[in-house]
């Protein structure tokens, strides 16, 4: 059982350059969710998803677009990247219906990224 | 909005006991959960207070009082292994939009 996968775990960009961040989840959660991480912070939300086909913007969405053609894959998308766009990118997923909700997140193991 | 406040780092002697604290302000509230990170890896969830009390997972214990706004974590026979960095997080009901705080740092000395 993998959970939640991402790709790729480093990279390096130069300014102006795109990229998409992969993401996959194997335990059918409907929903999945983009984070980023800088140093010494907490996690702020930058796109969420409840299900195939549904998207929408958490805090911090500005320099990114999302797209959830599938259950189980959910790329963030980078364009123009900028300095400020440096950090690390966690991808998470979660179940929630009327009858029962999973609490807690799974997590991907991160994408550390840095624009120079 | 919602805001979270924690202390940003607690040191506690290996075997001991320590509790980080978590206050919470939100505009709606359904439940507190707990996450442990450590350096250079993913947050894994630890605990989740959906009610008032106390909830226990082996070494590890969460609380939460609704009518305080106040929730902690509590490590009890602390391992080297517990060195990490915990998060409390809020979940103000409807979609399912967590919000976190910036996480306690927690060091565990011999």
């Amino acid at each position: 059982n993998a959970g939640v996968t991402q790709t790729p775990k480093f990279r390096i960009l130069k300014i102006g350059q795109s990229m998409t961040l992969q993401c996959t989840q194997d335990m059918n959660h409907n929903y999945m969710y983009w984070y980023r991480q800088d140093p010494g912070m907490g996690l702020k939300l930058i796109y969420y998803s409840v299900g195939a086909g549904i998207t929408d913007k958490g805090e911090v969405p500005n320099g990114y677009n999302v797209s959830r053609s599938t259950t189980e894959d959910f790329p963030l998308r980078l364009e123009l990247a900028a300095p400020s766009q440096t950090s690390v990118y966690f991808c998470a997923s979660s179940w929630r219906d009327r009858g029962r909700s999973d609490y807690g997140y799974t997590f991907g193991s991160g994408t550390r990224l840095t624009v120079v | 909005g919602q805001s979270l406040e924690q202390p940003s780092e607690v040191t506690a002697v290996e075997g001991a006991i320590v509790q980080i604290n978590c206050t919470y302000q939100t505009s709606g509230f359904y439940g507190l959960s707990w996450y442990q990170q450590h350096d250079g890896g993913a947050p894994t969830f630890l605990s989740y207070n959906g009610l008032d009390g106390l909830e226990e997972t082996g070494r590890f214990s969460s609380f939460l009082s609704r009518s305080d706004s106040y929730g902690y974590l509590l490590l009890q026979e602390l391992q080297m292994k517990d060195s990490a960095s915990y998060f409390c997080a809020v979940y103000p009901g409807g979609y399912q939009k967590v919000t976190f705080g910036i996480g306690t740092k927690l060091q565990v000395i011999p």
